[in-house]
Formats: C-alpha cells, structure tokens, sequence
C-alpha cells in the first residue's frame, strides 16, 4: 500500500539557517503530493503541492520537487523564521483515491 | 468566506457511550473527508464522500464507527460503544471535488477524550 517517509522530529534551528525536512514515498500510480504545515494550536493548512515528476512547489519561502526517480519531495527553505516553528506533514494522494497518506509529521524549532 | 467548522472542539465520554462528530464543510464543496490525529498512528484517512456518497470507508477501523451525509453537505461521524483507544483529535476536511483540484481544506477538529 502507499506509505509516506518522513525524518524524525523535532528539528532545531536558529533563525536564518537552511531548513531541509526529507520526505520520501511508497505509492502503486501516480501521486499528487504535498506539505501540510500545523501551526500551534491552529488546524492543517495546505503548504505546496506538485502534481507530477519534476514539478516544484513553492509558497512563503519554501520550495519541494516532486523527483519520481528517488521517490521524494524534500522540503527546503533557505532562511528560516521562528513563526516557521511548526509540525510539517508530507502527504500523497494516490492516482484514482481521493484520501491523503500522512507522514508521522516532522516539528519543527526555530530559536531566535 | 467561511472555512470548515467542526463541533464540538472537545468531547470528553466515558468509555461505552456513543458520540456523534459534526462537519459543516465549505461551502459548494462536493468531497467531505474524515481522518484522524492520535499520538500512537499519527494522520489516518476514516471516510471519503462525493456528495452523500461514501465510495471510500476503508480507513474505518471498526464496525462501531459509522458517517453518513446529507444533503451534500453536513457530515456527521457516529462513534458506538466508545473505546480508550478512540480518544484522538478527529478532523474533516472538504474539497470543491474537481479533478483538477487536489487541495483539500481542514477544519479546527474535534478533540475526543474517552475516560
């Protein structure tokens, strides 16, 4: 069955540092995928998405390219802030279902 | 507008007693979906609607959990004979259910807490 890779958490950073959160997935078609961003305290929000191989994602400073020949979707960010601190979530959405396959989440710490 | 709401934000139960989780999702938006957050199994996919209909239940962990939609547009989840182990943050999330259109939207999610 699909399944989403993510690296262990917490990450900590101090601001201004190059964040790369890796993200590899398992899946039979052809996915969609995506980084979902939970701030504290608040629901999941859409971060970037990339529909096919090669495509990149980008938004508020992050970027993630969809690599089909290493099966991942890293996300990178190249100065990060402390309102980044968040709990990030890699997801794929499989070709002919509609649900979304989480990754465990990877928190992220930034420190001022 | 308005986004998804979710109610209760926080139910707490007693272990054996039925809860009903309410979704109202955004307007005009034909797919509901439920998924659900715990500390042990992380992000799980429950239920997928495209207007009332469920072509997609098998996320549901057992034959106490149930949802049904009406109307194309308010989704309630049905917990029976609550367990322990259901206490998690459950959450809905809509999508106008285009096929070009992936993104889905999530609501606040309700907190159970079965004592």
């Amino acid at each position: 069955g699909d399944s989403v890779t993510q690296m262990e958490g917490p990450v900590t950073l101090s601001e201004e540092a190059f964040l790369t959160i890796n993200c590899t997935y398992t899946a039979t078609g052809y996915p969609s995928l995506f980084w979902y961003v939970q701030y504290p305290g608040e629901g999941l929000q859409l971060l970037l998405k990339a529909t096919k191989a090669d495509d990149k994602g980008s938004n508020k400073g992050f970027e993630a390219t969809y690599r089909k020949e290493t099966t991942s979707f890293h996300l990178e960010k190249g100065s990060v802030q402390v309102s980044d601190s968040a709990v990030y979530f890699c997801a794929l959405e499989d070709t002919g279902r509609r649900a979304l396959t989480f990754g465990s989440g990877t928190r992220l710490q930034v420190q001022p | 507008g308005a986004g998804v709401s979710q109610s209760p934000s926080n139910k707490v139960t007693e272990k054996g007693k039925d809860v009903e989780l309410r979704c109202d999702p955004i307007s005009g938006h034909t797919a509901l979906y439920w998924y659900r957050q715990s500390l042990g199994q992380g992000l799980e996919f429950l239920i997928y609607f495209q207007g009332n209909s469920a072509p997609d239940k098998s996320g549901l962990p057992s034959d106490r959990f149930s949802a049904e939609r009406t109307g194309g547009s308010v989704s309630t989840l049905t917990i029976q004979r609550t367990q322990q182990e259901d206490s998690a943050v459950y959450l809905c999330a809509s999508s106008p259910g285009q096929l070009s259109s992936y993104e889905q939207y999530f609501g606040p999610g309700t907190r159970l807490t079965v004592t």
